[in-house]
């Protein structure tokens, strides 16, 4: 049971490189996240799918995409990185339910920009 | 803005006491409280929510909501050294459709 994978794991950029953070769920969930981690900052929100087809932004998402393939997929990717980008990034799947919104994550992928 | 404040510790407590992990929230329309544990380099894992006011029990833990005070606690009965993790407490607003606010966390050390 994989539940949410996010490839790849470790990568190191240079500053102005792109790369792209792929994230699949196989729980058949709607919604689709991602969050990024920073020390004393907590989990913020990058951008979000609430169902397939439909993207928003987060409370931090300059820098960054997203692309809702389909319901399993959800990518996220920086254009230009930059060394504020350096992070650790979480892709998280939930059900849509009306009176709770519990979240599973992927394992993270530390990315580090130079 | 929607504001989850916890105490970042370390909360340091020995083994088999009782650790006591605390959160506010500032949106009055939160309907929905989570606890998340996570182990260092580790993603987050859920260990409980809560709906409704009062207690809720699940094994060792516990969690208790206060919605006049907004407040959301976690209680971890006989702890263990292996329930050392940073602990963070999310919340979600009822309003439509919305995401998980999350706390920074709090550092649980249990010595054995």
């Amino acid at each position: 049971n994989a539940g949410v994978t996010q490839t790849p794991k470790f990568q190191v950029l240079k500053t102005g490189q792109s790369m792209t953070l792929q994230c699949a769920q196989d729980m058949n969930h709607n919604s689709m996240y991602w969050y990024r981690q920073d020390p004393g900052m907590g989990l913020r929100l990058i951008y979000y799918s609430a169902s397939e087809g439909t993207t928003d932004k987060g409370e931090v998402p300059n820098g960054y995409n997203v692309s809702r393939l389909n319901k399993r997929e959800f990518s996220l990717r920086l254009e230009s990185a930059a060394p504020s980008q350096t992070s650790v990034y979480f892709c998280a799947s939930s059900e849509q339910v009306r009176s709770g919104n519990t979240i599973y994550f992927g394992e993270g992928s530390w990315l580090t920009v130079v | 803005q929607k504001e989850v404040e916890q105490n970042s510790g370390p909360l340091s407590v020995p083994e088999g006491a009782i650790a006591s992990l605390n959160c506010t929230y500032s949106d009055r329309g939160s309907q929905s409280f989570f606890w998340y544990r996570q182990y260092s380099g580790k993603s987050p894992e859920l260990i409980m929510f809560i709906y409704s006011n009062g207690d809720k029990e699940d094994g060792r833990f516990t969690a208790q909501l206060n919605k006049a005070s907004q407040y959301v606690s976690l209680l971890i009965r006989d702890s263990q050294p292996s329930d050392s993790a940073t602990y963070l407490c999310a919340v979600k607003s009822d309003s439509g459709y919305s995401t998980l606010t999350f706390g920074k966390g709090t550092m649980l050390l249990v010595s054995p």
